[in-house]
């Protein structure tokens, strides 16, 4: 079936500093990628949007400058935290939907991302 | 109000007990229906979908009432293994806009 893979699992990282988090597609064209965030306890909240190619489209309240998504090729996007902060800790998913997800078997998620900022 | 509400739990409750979630949602042009599943610090991961007829797999049914805009899930004969937080999933009109629900933990014990 179709894989996404991500990566880093995992990263701590200093406040003020930027974390690039990538997103594969291993056997399948994500035209359309997603970005996640969860809290603990809480739901999966959608960050952003993005097609390959094009701009992503941010959620409200999800300030751009800050979560730069670039989704350059049909396999890869990458979310990069910029001036990390304490309170972006949490829990980063991608997920993506290939072309012919047209169904609703079209969404795969990554393993996620947690990132500490200290 | 919630665009997809579920009650967070958790549910405490021995093996072979049989286990019912409820999720309601808010949209009622929402058009697609999902249970996922997500162990603690994975990501989710599908487990069924949910059809207007109802369906079942295993030992998971799945069913929707859009009347009343709600959809559940009944596991039935529970085991340890199925400890985990159950996510109802609605996909929205207008693209490809999914909005997940907080989860449900349930927490099977010996």
């Amino acid at each position: 079936g179709a894989v996404v893979s991500q990566h880093p699992s995992w990263v701590i990282c200093k406040s003020g500093t930027s974390v690039k988090i990538e997103c594969r597609s291993l056997d399948f064209q994500a035209t359309t990628m997603f970005w996640y965030r969860q809290f603990p306890k809480q739901s999966l909240m959608l960050m952003a949007t993005s097609n390959e190619g094009s701009k992503a489209t941010y959620e409200q309240g999800v300030e751009k400058d800050k979560f730069l998504i670039n989704h350059a090729s049909l396999t890869l996007s990458t979310l990069t935290v910029t001036s990390a902060h304490p309170e972006d800790s949490s829990f980063y998913i991608c997920s993506a939907r290939d072309k012919e997800g047209q169904g609703d078997y079209g969404y795969t998620f990554g393993s996620g991302t947690r990132l500490t900022v200290v | 109000r919630k665009e997809v509400e579920q009650d967070p739990g958790p549910f405490n409750v021995p093996e072979g007990a049989t286990v019912a979630f409820n999720c309601t949602y808010s949209n009622s042009a929402s058009q697609s229906f999902f249970w996922y599943r997500q162990d603690c610090r994975k990501e989710p991961k599908l487990l069924m979908s949910v059809y207007s007829s109802g369906n079942e797999d295993g030992r998971f049914t799945a069913q929707l009432n859009r009347a009343s805009q709600y959809i559940s899930l009944l596991i039935r004969d529970s085991k340890l293994s199925d400890s985990a937080t159950y996510l109802c999933v609605v996909k929205g009109t207008g693209g490809f806009k999914t909005i997940f629900g907080a989860g449900t933990r349930l927490f099977v014990k010996a």
